[in-house]
């Protein structure tokens, strides 16, 4: 069991519908992440927020929206996807540290389908 | 682009035998990080290697870092079928940015 929580575990959802993932984590991690990883592809960042601002956005595009309502919740909503989008999402939480030697805690990931 | 290219991509070995997979990245690093994912589930973190350090170990696991030829090796000795995982290497160039950039991968399979 990871200490990273994420709902849905699968998703499957039509171009025109709007859906959210959800990313829980009660550790006390400041830093919390979004990854996008396609089959047999390694994880691509998407998003990083530090003490629940975005800090890092890697050119997502705009119909993918970050949120971190506070300092144990993350979600990404989603609205008009594309089928390329289909993928694993995966959230995962660190340690804040000015040296960046904290290893991330991953969840298992919402696996998406766009239909 | 992928800032680690692993390699091999794949491997298979038999239970009891030892498994060596390599990193290359090519910029200067902070720290290079070990991450095992199984099928279908999330990354686990296994081992992080600071950039002033040759090598470490952690169980049956041993790293090296050379960062003057930019590579790294884990070594897995008397290996388990459960082992059998992909096995990504992870860098930290933002120095203390949180952005960790994933190399390619190494498929391990462990056969009983």
């Amino acid at each position: 069991d990871t200490e990273v929580t994420q709902t849905p575990k699968h998703l499957v959802m039509g171009m025109t519908n709007k859906k959210s993932l959800k990313c829980e984590q009660h550790m006390g991690h400041r830093a919390m992440y979004w990854y996008k990883q396609k089959a047999k592809k390694p994880p691509e960042l998407m998003f990083v927020y530090s003490y629940e601002k975005l800090s890092i956005n890697e050119s997502v595009p705009s119909r993918f929206s970050p949120e971190c309502p506070n300092s144990s919740l993350l979600n990404l909503h989603l609205h008009a996807l594309q089928p390329e989008d289909s993928a694993l999402y995966l959230c995962a939480s660190s340690l804040l540290d000015t040296n960046g030697d904290q290893p991330q805690h991953f969840g298992d990931g919402t696996r998406l389908s766009i239909l | 682009s992928q800032q680690g290219e692993e390699d091999p991509q794949a491997l298979s070995i038999q239970e009891g035998e030892n498994a060596t997979m390599n990193c290359s990245y090519k910029t200067s690093i902070n720290n290079l990080q070990w991450y095992r994912q199984n099928s279908g589930r999330g990354l686990v973190h296994l081992i992080l290697i600071r950039s002033n350090e040759r090598e470490k170990h952690s169980g049956r696991l041993r790293v090296t870092l050379d960062t003057s030829k930019k590579s790294s090796s884990l070594l897995i000795t008397a290996s388990r079928a459960a082992d059998t995982a992909s096995y990504f290497c992870a860098t930290d160039v933002s120095g203390g940015y949180q952005k960790v950039t994933f190399g390619t991968g190494t498929k391990l399979q462990v056969i009983p």
